[in-house]
């Protein structure tokens, strides 16, 4: 399974919302809804923000949001904050029972 | 307190072997499934490998470009995993995480060993 596709980067102002697309395919992102959003900041260890395409675990932000439509996943992040500049990656089951990442975001606060 | 702790990580030349832990602490460790996870220098996250829960059957799964070289193992009496990595390749160097969970989420991480495999 090659890696998910997601944009290398995306950027907004403080306040604004932004959404980054994760893509895969029918064997991945499209057959379970297994999809999870990670977020890390440079030199730390990764942080679920989402879990099973669209659940917050507890002490997440609840403007952290996800959902999916076919191959495509999207994490949607409202009412941006400088402490949401980080690296976000998404990740799916595989029908190859693996576990596939995508290569990984760069969202910039302005 | 809840906590993962990976030891072992270091330099190694090609074709060489390395073994790392990943201590556990603050939950139950048997009841979980336990991966790895790796991260090239610069580069993003890679999914290593996995094993299952003792009434899960202990399973492992591996990604390709391990499989056949790495073993994932665990030891509930010690609350420990580990990673076997044989046949090493430069290819290998990176930060190495263990992670709870696997399939729906990774819930939690440590915060990585480093491998460098370099002649």
């Amino acid at each position: 399974h090659s890696a998910l596709t997601q944009p290398a980067s995306v950027s907004g102002s403080p306040g604004q919302s932004i959404t980054m697309s994760c893509t895969g395919t029918s064997s991945d992102v499209g057959a379970y809804n297994y999809v999870s959003w990670y977020q890390q900041h440079p030199g730390k260890a990764p942080k679920v923000m989402i879990y099973d395409v669209n659940n917050r675990p507890s002490g997440t932000s609840n403007r952290f949001s996800g959902s999916k439509s076919g191959n495509t996943a999207s994490l949607t992040i409202s009412g941006l904050q400088a402490e949401d500049d980080a690296d976000y990656y998404c990740c799916s089951y595989t029908s190859g029972s693996t576990v596939v990442f995508g290569g990984g975001t760069k969202l910039t606060v302005l | 307190e809840v906590w993962l702790v990976e030891s072992g990580g270091g330099l190694v030349k090609p074709g060489g072997s390395l073994r790392l832990s990943c201590a556990a602490s603050g939950f139950t460790f048997s009841d979980l499934w336990m991966s790895w996870v790796r991260q090239a220098p610069g580069k993003g996250l890679e999914w290593v490998g996995r094993i299952k829960r003792k009434i899960d059957g202990e399973t492992t799964d591996y990604a390709a470009p391990v499989k056949g070289r790495f073993t994932v193992s665990r030891d509930d009496s010690k609350n420990t995993l580990y990673l076997q990595m044989n046949s090493l390749k430069t290819e290998d160097t990176a930060v190495y995480f263990c992670a709870t969970g696997d399939i729906n989420a990774f819930t939690m991480w440590g915060q990585g060993t480093m491998v460098t495999v370099s002649s």
